[in-house]
């Protein structure tokens, strides 16, 4: 069974432009969560999402958006870019939200210049 | 709110020593605790869960057990390898939510 897919892997932005991060969850998974990972804030959580709903939100200005699809796939969106928003952001699937069992993709690296 | 606390690294062992890497909490109720480990270059891996007070998680010779009087969940393994090499994350969760609080990670290095 495929893992969980995160694309694009890498991804260099400048300043002021916005990005769209994709992740793809594992067959059969119904929630998707997202995460930054920054070496100075350590992993914070962004969003979840089950059944195309937000269930819980983290504390990011509204820059930072996300969406489910039917299909469950997820994508995040971040408009205008800050250097601060360079980070790792990482997606994680489960079959459905509590059931403990979160598997995660290797995450797309984000440059802001 | 929700927290997690763990040990600063990096933590530098040789083969066959011992591990421990301290972990607290703060929070109201009972929540869910993890360990995940991170390789260089990947995404997060759950190493062991438990979901209630004096439940022990299990997995790859490391083991951890609910403390709810001392609010902890200590990762601990008797003999690391050289392929334990990795960041550490202590985490929790709430009942019915995917999200997790994690901690600041410990690294991990382990030498021949």
């Amino acid at each position: 069974k495929a893992g969980v897919t995160q694309t694009p892997r890498y991804l260099i932005k400048t300043r002021g432009q916005q990005v769209t991060l994709s992740c793809s969850p594992i067959s059969g998974h119904r929630s998707v969560s997202w995460y930054q990972q920054t070496p100075g804030q350590g992993l914070q959580f962004l969003f979840e999402y089950f059944s195309e709903t937000q269930r819980n939100k983290g504390n990011f200005p509204g820059r930072f958006s996300g969406r489910q699809f039917s299909n469950s796939r997820s994508e995040m969106n971040v408009s205008t870019l800050e250097l601060g928003d360079s980070a790792l952001y990482l997606c994680a699937s489960s079959l459905a939200t509590g059931t403990y069992e979160q598997y995660f993709g290797p995450g797309t690296r984000l440059t802001v210049t | 709110g929700d927290s997690v606390t763990q040990m600063e690294g990096p933590v530098t062992l040789s083969e066959e020593a011992f591990l421990t890497i301290n972990c607290t909490y703060t929070a109201t109720g009972y929540p869910s605790l993890f360990w995940y480990v991170q390789y260089p270059g990947e995404g997060l891996q759950l190493l062991l869960k438990a979901t209630k007070a004096d439940d022990k998680g299990s997995n790859k010779g490391f083991e951890a057990t609910y403390r709810k009087e001392t609010t902890s969940f200590h990762l601990e393994k008797g003999s690391v390898q050289v392929s334990d090499s990795a960041v550490y994350f202590c985490a929790l969760s709430r009942y019915n939510t995917d999200k997790l609080i994690f901690g600041t990670g410990t690294r991990l290095q382990v030498f021949p």
